[in-house]
């Protein structure tokens, strides 16, 4: 079973410019997740998808970031513009159903902002 | 307050050690207690989960929950350099009809040859 891609993997950009992430979940899976991991800490929840509608997206910087599940598959976080203290990993996460399902996550995409 | 406190680490064992990790947590909704390992540049893994009060063991594995202390550990036996990695506590609670996972901060464990 292929595990849950995502790309780039890195990612360096200039403040005030724009960057978009990309996630293709683990097939099947519902529930798709996307974290934001600060070095040092743990990942904090920014957006999380059922099927292609939010359920959860009480810690997004809305004025910034945006996030869209097409088809209730693939995902994509945009960031714009971006700041200093956006530097971070950002992880996807899929699940089968929004309970307790075991999220398993994708490598990540470690984004620097200059 | 955090709702979950993690010590940071970095705690270096050497192999063979029985490892420590705890997290303690300050919201009695929090209702299922997971543990999660992440190696470097790679995204955390779940390890274990368990709901009630108690202990779990799965092979070198033992994750401890204690509800009225508001306490959880993970016991890792016989520890071996593979097992070098952040371990990350995890909780979550129900709200709005699905369940919202809090992590920890993460412990960084080094385990020496």
């Amino acid at each position: 079973e292929a595990g849950v891609a995502q790309s780039p993997r890195y990612k360096i950009i200039e403040k005030r410019q724009s960057v978009a992430f990309w996630c293709n979940p683990i097939s099947g899976h519902a529930t798709l997740y996307w974290y934001q991991q600060i070095l040092g800490q743990g990942p904090k929840l920014l957006i999380q998808f059922q099927n292609n509608g939010v359920v959860d997206d009480s810690q997004l910087p809305k004025d910034r970031f945006s996030a869209e599940r097409l088809k209730g598959v693939d995902s994509t976080l945009k960031i714009q513009p971006a700041k200093l203290e956006d530097s971070a990993v950002y992880l996807c996460a899929s699940s089968l159903g929004g309970g307790l399902g075991t999220q398993y996550f994708g490598p990540g995409t470690r984004l620097t902002v200059l | 307050q955090k709702e979950v406190e993690q010590d940071p680490g970095p705690l270096s064992v050497p192999e063979g050690a029985i490892v420590s990790l705890n997290c303690t947590y300050s919201n009695s909704a929090f209702q299922y207690f997971m543990w999660y390992r992440q190696y470097s540049r790679k995204g955390p893994e779940l390890l274990m989960y368990t709901y009630s009060s108690g202990n779990k063991e799965d092979g070198r594995f033992t994750a401890q929950v204690d509800k009225s202390s508001k306490y959880i550990s993970l016991f890792i036996r016989d520890s071996q350099p593979s097992d070098s990695a952040t371990y990350l506590c995890a909780m979550t609670h129900l709200g709005g009809g699905y369940q919202k996972v809090t992590f920890g901060t993460g412990t960084k464990l080094q385990v020496i040859p």
